[in-house]
């Protein structure tokens, strides 16, 4: 069963703390987005990865949000130090690069407050 | 800035009649477009892909694409309760870029 993995599904935090949250791509995919949803604001995308090499973070606040792919398995995106506005479900989706589909994982519901 | 833009809604529609949503984007070199459905409190999933000019058809769902007035629209045919989600029309403009998303359109199909 292919398909997007991450963790934690729901993470309640106090603001000022750091959060860490996982995404372990398809078998085979080598393009890796994070995005953000907000009801205001909707699916925004944060950052995205091809062969592990960020390609495009301008989405991110840089002062607190950094995104990494220690190895093909695993995309992690860090908030230190999260605040309030942080509050949001963050999504993970990978792909092949020339394929045009993206597959979504669960989400991670973050809540700071 | 490539923008994609939905109406809100909601979109309301009796079960069994046809549910018409659109969508309008900002690039006019925008090459691939899509509609995912979102359920509540779940992730987005692909429903379907439309590249070139004119209609789509799988199942109960056509996807129409027209690039000139750069609108996509999906119409749901006999439509189900089932079918009461939040649709998403995504656009990208070349293979290498990340899909930019519209806000939505959140559908209720009254039984």
């Amino acid at each position: 069963d292919a398909r997007v993995t991450q963790t934690p599904r729901d993470k309640v935090t106090e603001m000022g703390q750091e959060v860490t949250m996982r995404c372990q791509p398809i078998l085979g995919h080598n393009t890796v987005f994070w995005y953000r949803q907000t009801m205001m604001q909707g699916l925004e995308l944060l950052a995205y990865f091809r062969n592990r090499a960020p390609l495009d973070d301008s989405g991110m606040p840089k002062d607190r949000f950094s995104a990494e792919m220690p190895d093909a398995t695993l995309a992690t995106l860090k908030i230190q130090p999260s605040e309030p506005r942080d509050s949001a479900v963050y999504f993970c989706a990978s792909g092949r690069h020339g394929d045009t589909e993206a597959f979504f994982g669960q989400g991670t519901r973050l809540t700071v407050v | 800035q490539k923008e994609v833009e939905q109406n809100s809604g909601p979109l309301s529609v009796p079960e069994g009649a046809i549910a018409s949503l659109n969508c309008t984007y900002s690039d006019r070199g925008s090459q691939s477009f899509f509609w995912y459905r979102q359920y509540s409190g779940k992730s987005p999933e692909l429903i379907m892909s439309i590249y070139s000019n004119g209609d789509k058809e799988d199942g109960r769902f056509t996807a129409q694409l027209n690039k000139a007035s750069q609108y996509v629209s999906l119409l749901i045919r006999d439509s189900q309760p089932s079918d009461s989600a939040t649709y998403l029309c995504a656009v990208r403009y070349s293979g290498n870029t990340p899909l930019v998303f519209g806000k939505g359109t959140r559908l209720s199909v009254i039984a």
